[in-house]
């Protein structure tokens, strides 16, 4: 089955360190997203990438850093520097441009600091 | 500043009654909207589109309106089942560009 797959689904972290949230696809988009959700708060833009070995930033880039070397997969880094990390984060996908066709989302990496 | 704004937190409706979901929206370069569907701890799933050349959208029981005077959209379920309860997040995008999320509805159908 076609999808986006996204691990771990649950994720500690101690202050200070970087982790890495892996998001995988096998749907053949071009596109891929991530997002992070904070309570009260809608979805907000991280980065995003249209093409492999292309990436730019979304409105909260700040502390995260990510690679897109395949198109298959868009795997994004919360450093050090991120100074709130603990969120739930979701990665998405999209035939290149939203249009008609949507998002289709991963099913979320929560990440904890402790 | 959030461009996209989903005022009601909550709703809560009887099983076979309309549930009625708004969205409002500040940019008025967006010309394309979508629904999603969340359940916990998953990930969003798509449920209705329109584009700003329309001002209305159906498909089975879910009917998206669009009202560009009034930046709104909202989002009708007809007849509400309990298997709707879910957190229902209304998105736009100008030009095929990211879309911005408003803060999610969270929907209770009352058996």
């Amino acid at each position: 089955d076609g999808g986006i797959t996204q691990s771990p689904k649950y994720l500690f972290r101690k202050e200070g360190q970087n982790v890495t949230l892996s998001c995988e696809q096998n749907l053949n988009h071009d596109a891929m997203y991530w997002y992070r959700q904070d309570p009260g708060q809608g979805l907000r833009l991280i980065y995003y990438s249209q093409i492999v070995n292309d990436f730019q930033k979304g409105d909260i880039a700040e502390g995260y850093s990510v690679s897109r070397e395949k198109k298959e997969s868009f795997p994004l880094t919360v450093t050090s520097a991120q100074k709130n990390p603990t969120a739930f984060y979701l990665c998405a996908s999209s035939m290149g441009g939203a249009y008609s066709y949507g998002y289709t989302f991963g099913s979320g990496t929560r990440l904890t600091v402790v | 500043d959030q461009q996209v704004k989903q005022n009601s937190p909550s709703l809560s409706v009887q099983e076979g009654r309309i549930s009625i979901l708004n969205c409002d929206y500040t940019n008025s370069m967006f010309d394309y909207f979508l629904w999603y569907k969340k359940y916990p701890a998953e990930g969003p799933t798509f449920l209705i589109s329109i584009s700003s050349i329309k001002d209305k959208n159906e498909d089975g029981r879910f009917t998206v309106f669009l009202n560009k005077s009034a930046k709104h959209l909202s989002l009708h379920i007809v007849p509400s089942q309990p298997g709707d309860s879910a957190v229902y997040f209304c998105a736009a995008s100008a030009a095929g560009n990211q879309f911005y999320f408003g803060t999610g509805t969270s929907l209770t159908v009352i058996p």
